[in-house]
């Protein structure tokens, strides 16, 4: 099984639109998960990070379920600019600065009119 | 505050041949990544150093890439010889010991094309 894991998808949602998603992972001991954000031929940036059970920062909601060993991105009213390729990332085992971080391949959401 | 610096931007070689890829991390960031991203799928860690050692190198193909960061600052990444397999973009990252500690700064990558 893959460290990480996404469903690449594409996503093509309407604008308004709520989608949301996911992300498995294999390392039971990891402690913190992050979403980062990818533009077409650009660098990742930093989206969220997801502690504990969860975060929330605008319309964007990323969830963690320890359980089944999954994190989730949820958009709500998708906007045009939402259109990106959105990674998780994981695991961060140790919880330090100098953890090991590996990148799930990457969930591809178009945003249309 | 500067950041993540990479270069050069774009690199056209051909098989067999051998190319370099520089990265300036932001300033006081001890830990430092090299991925390679292919087109279509994530960044894969090719090297992480913590200062001027090396924390893991597990998916860096030995025969052929290395890596060094001599002065624990800046970094160079190296492919001798070169594969057609290898056409990427070679990101560098940084990583602070304060703040988020998931979050990676990453420079604008250098595009390597093989042919």
């Amino acid at each position: 099984r893959k460290e990480v894991e996404q469903d690449p998808g594409p996503f093509n949602v309407p604008e308004g639109a709520t989608v949301a998603f996911n992300c498995t992972y294999s390392n039971s001991a990891s402690q913190s998960f992050f979403w980062y954000r990818q533009d077409c031929r650009k660098e990742p940036k930093l989206l969220m990070s997801v502690y504990s059970s969860g975060n929330e920062d605008g319309r964007f909601t990323a969830q963690l379920n320890r359980a089944s060993q999954y994190i989730s991105l949820l958009i709500r009213d998708s906007k045009l600019s939402d259109s990106a390729t959105y990674l998780c990332v994981g695991p961060n085992a140790g919880g330090t600065s100098y953890g090991k971080l590996t990148f799930g391949q990457g969930t591809i959401l178009t945003v249309h009119p | 505050e500067a950041g993540v610096a990479q270069s050069p931007r774009y690199k056209i070689i051909e098989k067999r041949q051998s190319v370099a890829f520089w990265c300036n991390p932001i300033s006081g960031h001890a830990t430092l990544y090299w991925y390679q991203q292919i087109l279509g799928q994530g960044p894969k860690l090719l090297i992480q150093f913590q200062n001027n050692g090396v924390v893991d190198d597990s998916q860096l193909p030995k025969d052929r890439f290395s890596a060094e960061r001599l002065k624990g600052v800046d970094s160079t990444l190296k492919i001798q010889p070169a594969k057609l397999e290898d056409s990427a973009v070679y990101l560098c990252a940084s990583r602070g010991t304060s703040g988020a500690t998931g979050e990676l700064f990453f420079g604008e990558g250098s595009r390597l094309t093989v042919l």
